[in-house]
């Protein structure tokens, strides 16, 4: 699976769009771009995934370059609740017995401001 | 409906003592994972299993870590021996059916603290 590459920490304030960069420059052609997020003292949350279109639901927008070699994580109106560390995980979906694990890295620390 | 269930959520061992975590995944998951968790650290796979087979536990940093999962639902993680560098959060995530696009559904994790 290839590796990515996140910033550390990032401030947003609360009600304002709230945008996670992730560098995946080794991304291969068969591998998904899937994001979670931990919130303190509670298991990884799920929030959304791609393949190279743009997709959103109820909790995010995510938009992938055209090239794939990096994405961004939209959250569009952050709340207090938001504060959490965010995972990009790339990983390729496979059939009959594989693991399918996820590899975290450290991900970021997004803290919402009031 | 439930989610992800563990226990103990909190674990304090004494070096060279037994002990073993228990996972409830969502009923009817197929696939159930462990990951290990250092503080400051991400999740780091431990273990795999498709129903009662253990696919993959290439993770499982040492022969004092054992899962089994023998009805494919609950799951018991066990380390024998605990040293403090096991010190660390235990998760655990189950996924319906096979996982190649769904999401992973993580439990709140059991830390367990080994003086």
């Amino acid at each position: 699976d290839a590796k990515t590459t996140q910033p550390t920490s990032m401030d947003c304030a609360e009600g304002r769009a709230a945008n996670l960069p992730c560098n995946h420059s080794t991304i291969s052609g068969n591998e998904y771009v899937y994001w979670y997020r931990q919130i303190h003292s509670q298991g990884p949350q799920y929030i959304i995934h791609g393949l190279k279109n743009n997709e959103t639901n109820e909790m995010a927008s995510l938009i992938i370059t055209e090239d794939r070699k990096s994405s961004t994580l939209i959250l569009p109106h952050a709340t207090l609740r938001d504060t959490a560390v965010y995972y990009c995980i790339v990983r390729v979906g496979m059939y009959g017995g594989a693991t399918n694990k996820l590899i975290f890295g450290t991900g970021t620390l997004l803290a919402v401001q009031p | 409906g439930a989610g992800v269930s563990q226990s103990p959520r909190y674990k304090v061992a004494k070096r060279g003592q037994d002990v073993a975590l228990r996972c409830d995944p969502i009923s009817g998951h197929v696939s159930l994972f462990w990951y290990q968790q250092a503080l400051g650290q991400g999740p780091e796979f431990l273990t795999y299993f498709q129903n009662e087979a253990q696919l993959d536990k290439s993770g499982l940093p040492s022969d004092r870590f054992f899962a089994e999962r023998p009805e494919g639902s609950v799951s018991t993680l066990k380390i024998q021996r605990t040293q403090q560098e096991d010190s660390a959060v235990y998760l655990c995530a189950s996924s319906p059916v096979l996982p190649i696009y769904n999401e992973q559904f993580f439990g709140p994790g059991t830390r367990l603290t080994v003086l």
